[in-house]
């Protein structure tokens, strides 16, 4: 079956930039996107389409592609920004959805 | 204002069938697509399947013959069944509508999840 793959942690200290990959072999075919998970709390898009931004989320979120490796950049990053992200795709045939494992961001 | 609400039984019985409801105000369910999805406790999302508007659905294909997803427009609701559930079933579900477009499909509203337990 197919597998997106995060790591799952990554540390910065306040005001540094966090980047989160997310792998798999379909992403140059089928679009990703990231969602924000708070403690408690459901899930939240904060990019879609790659690098397209939902109205209401901060601008120092951003996304970008690079054949099999999607990343999510949280620029400035604030102790409200420490959650779970979540990649999510589809397979090759574009039927099958798929979240990554998640990864963790802790800020200092 | 969109919002949704999943509600069911938080208890199941090994071997029972896990029912839930997700209620959607704010928007007709006949406008968009609809998808349940889950989270085991401590760990990360499960995609469960897609109800659509046009009364199709599909499945992980991992659940796939013990799942179903419907849209009942008369309460303006998505149900979510899942036979012959065991331990492994024991999440948190939320139900998520769908946002689609040419080759594009993700979940821009949550309900806050409904945590189940299957125990006996």
């Amino acid at each position: 079956s197919y597998e997106l793959t995060q790591p799952p942690s990554v540390s910065v200290s306040p005001g540094q930039t966090a980047r989160i990959t997310c792998s798999g072999d379909a992403l140059p075919k089928q679009y990703a996107y990231w969602y924000q998970q708070k403690a408690g709390q459901a899930p939240v898009v904060v990019i879609y389409k790659d690098s397209e931004r939902p109205s209401g989320i901060s601008e120092r979120f951003s996304g970008s592609s690079s054949g099999t490796t999607v990343t999510l950049t949280i620029s400035g990053v604030q102790a409200e920004d420490e959650a779970d992200y979540y990649c999510h795709s589809t397979d090759s045939s574009g039927t099958v959805v798929v979240f990554g494992g998640g990864t963790k961001l802790t800020v200092l | 204002q969109v919002q949704l609400q999943e509600s069911g039984p938080g208890l199941a019985k090994p071997s029972e069938t896990l029912s839930l409801s997700c209620s959607v105000s704010g928007v007709s369910i006949t406008s968009f697509h609809w998808s349940w999805v889950r989270q085991p406790p401590g760990r990360g999302l499960e995609w469960l399947g897609y109800g659509y508007n046009t009364g199709g659905s599909s499945y992980n294909p991992s659940l796939e013959s013990r799942v179903t997803i419907s849209l009942d427009t008369s309460k303006n609701q998505v149900s979510l069944k899942l036979r012959s559930v065991t331990a492994a079933d024991t999440a948190v579900y939320f139900c998520a509508r769908v946002v689609s477009s040419s080759g594009y499909e993700y979940f821009d509203y949550w309900g806050q999840g409904t945590l189940v337990t299957v125990s006996p």
